[in-house]
């Protein structure tokens, strides 16, 4: 069966610091992948996808960054960190064009 | 703008009632709704979805209306149980597309 992993957990990092999320899918080749934000009393905003290594699609203009360095893991990154990069951070994965998509655990970020 | 707008942001149920989470979009090329659970610190989870061709999807104690005239879909949850309190998104998205439309969601509490 297909699971998804992200890490860290929670994470607190002071504004202007670098940032790594990684996010990796196991039992399954060539998923879609995506990145969201849900920032306090906000829906899921669409950050970053994914439909292949190397092909990154950015939906929001921002600090932040994402790669696919392999077929199944997914980074999110930033150089410098905003106050307003605090948030709950999703990944999900799926197979087909509109199938439902997994989510991952999500990673709290807080930055101070 | 918000192509898919949830307008409550809660909703407060007794146990053994019916809940209603109402959903409406503002695009007409979305052909395919689907609704997500969600727990604190937790990713979403798929719920229940609906095609356009349908007009109600039943999951036990889930269904899902859509009344495409009216660019409207609910979820009802009947009986509502205190373990359905979360927060609900909806989602939409159009034939082919990778990329759900989520809204902000409605947090529903059922109280024992």
């Amino acid at each position: 069966s297909q699971t998804i992993h992200q890490w860290p957990a929670t994470l607190v990092q002071p504004v202007g610091s670098p940032l790594s999320l990684e996010c990796t899918v196991e039992g399954t080749s060539n998923p879609n992948l995506y990145w969201y934000r849900q920032a306090a009393g906000r829906g899921l905003q669409l950050l970053f996808y994914s439909v292949g290594i190397g092909q990154i699609s950015s939906e929001v203009p921002q600090n932040l960054s994402a790669s696919r360095p392999q077929d199944r893991q997914f980074i999110l990154s930033s150089k410098k960190l905003l106050l307003s990069d605090s948030g709950f951070y999703l990944c999900a994965w799926n197979l087909d064009r509109a199938d439902t998509q997994y989510f991952g655990p999500g990673t709290r970020l807080t930055v101070l | 703008d918000q192509q898919v707008k949830q307008n409550s942001p809660s909703l407060s149920v007794q146990e053994g009632r019916i809940s209603i989470l109402n959903c409406d979009y503002t695009n007409s090329m979305f052909d395919y709704f689907l609704w997500y659970k969600k727990y604190p610190a937790e990713g979403p989870t798929f719920l229940i979805s609906i095609s356009s061709i349908k007009d109600k999807n039943e999951d036990g104690r889930f269904t899902v209306f859509l009344n495409k005239s009216a660019k409207h879909l609910s979820l009802h949850i009947v009986p509502s149980q205190p373990g359905d309190s979360a927060v609900y998104f909806c989602a939409a998205s159009e034939g082919g597309s990778y990329i759900p439309t989520f809204g902000r969601g409605t947090s529903l509490i059922v109280h024992p």
